[in-house]
């Protein structure tokens, strides 16, 4: 089983200001198969990244993704106020299709 | 656009059996899509339970197979999950999900869960 590790758990930003999410997997995944998501309470997550660096449809272009190998990055480049919520990263390759741990973006 | 709703009882006995269903409606369950089950504990994150294909074939977490089943029913459009002899611990939302979007610019088919059921809060507790 492929592990996925989130950091930092916690990240608190002002809006307009830029975030960056890492994942780090337990093994080298095909950057083909690293999708990221945001869940904000009380709802389902969002699908945003796929194939590491690809956004899904209707993603504003101020979410990218990045990385291969075992390290992965989201980046926010502009916080918007609907942005504060937790992102989840998922490597779909392998069965299980396991998720990280996921990091609450935060207003500080 | 495919949309997905899942259904079921909310609460269920210690030791019992937990049923849900997901219905699919604009579009038809023997599409390309790997069809997905994932729990959030209260206050946790995200577990992948496991997923059929229209054909039948499935994949499940190591962790839950030995008590979880996911069929489909063509005739219904739906796919269900069973979860046998549950515990305090089998308390969360459970979403079920689609896995299978369509890239256009490369022409791969992506297994990320790209369209989510609402989720259903399910408890276990006598």
């Amino acid at each position: 089983e492929i592990v996925l590790t989130q950091s930092p758990g916690t990240l608190s930003l002002s809006p307009g200001e830029r975030a960056t999410l890492s994942c780090r997997a337990s093994q080298s995944i095909d950057s083909r198969y690293l999708a990221w998501y945001q869940q904000k309470p009380g709802q389902a997550p969002r699908f945003l990244i796929f194939g590491a660096s690809s956004r899904a449809t209707g993603i504003p272009d101020r979410f990218s993704g990045s990385g291969s190998g075992t390290d992965f990055t989201l980046t926010i480049s502009r916080l918007e106020p609907e942005d504060f919520a937790v992102y989840y990263c998922q490597q779909y390759g392998k069965s299980p299709r396991t998720f990280g741990p996921g990091t609450k973006v935060e207003i500080k | 656009q495919v949309q997905l709703q899942e259904s079921g009882p909310r609460l269920v006995k210690p030791s019992g059996t937990l049923s849900l269903n997901c219905a699919l409606s604009g579009g038809s369950i023997s599409g390309s899509n790997w069809w997905t089950w994932v729990r959030q504990p209260p206050g946790k994150g995200l577990e992948w339970i496991g997923e059929i294909y229209h054909s039948g074939q499935t994949n499940y977490n190591p962790s839950l197979s030995s008590r979880v089943t996911i069929s489909v029913d063509k005739s219904k459009n739906h796919f269900s999950l069973k979860v046998n002899s549950v515990t305090a611990a089998d308390t969360a939302v459970y979403f079920c999900g689609s896995a299978g979007y369509y890239d256009v610019w490369s022409g791969l088919l992506h297994d990320a869960v790209n369209v989510w059921g609402q989720g259903t809060e399910v408890t276990v507790s006598s």
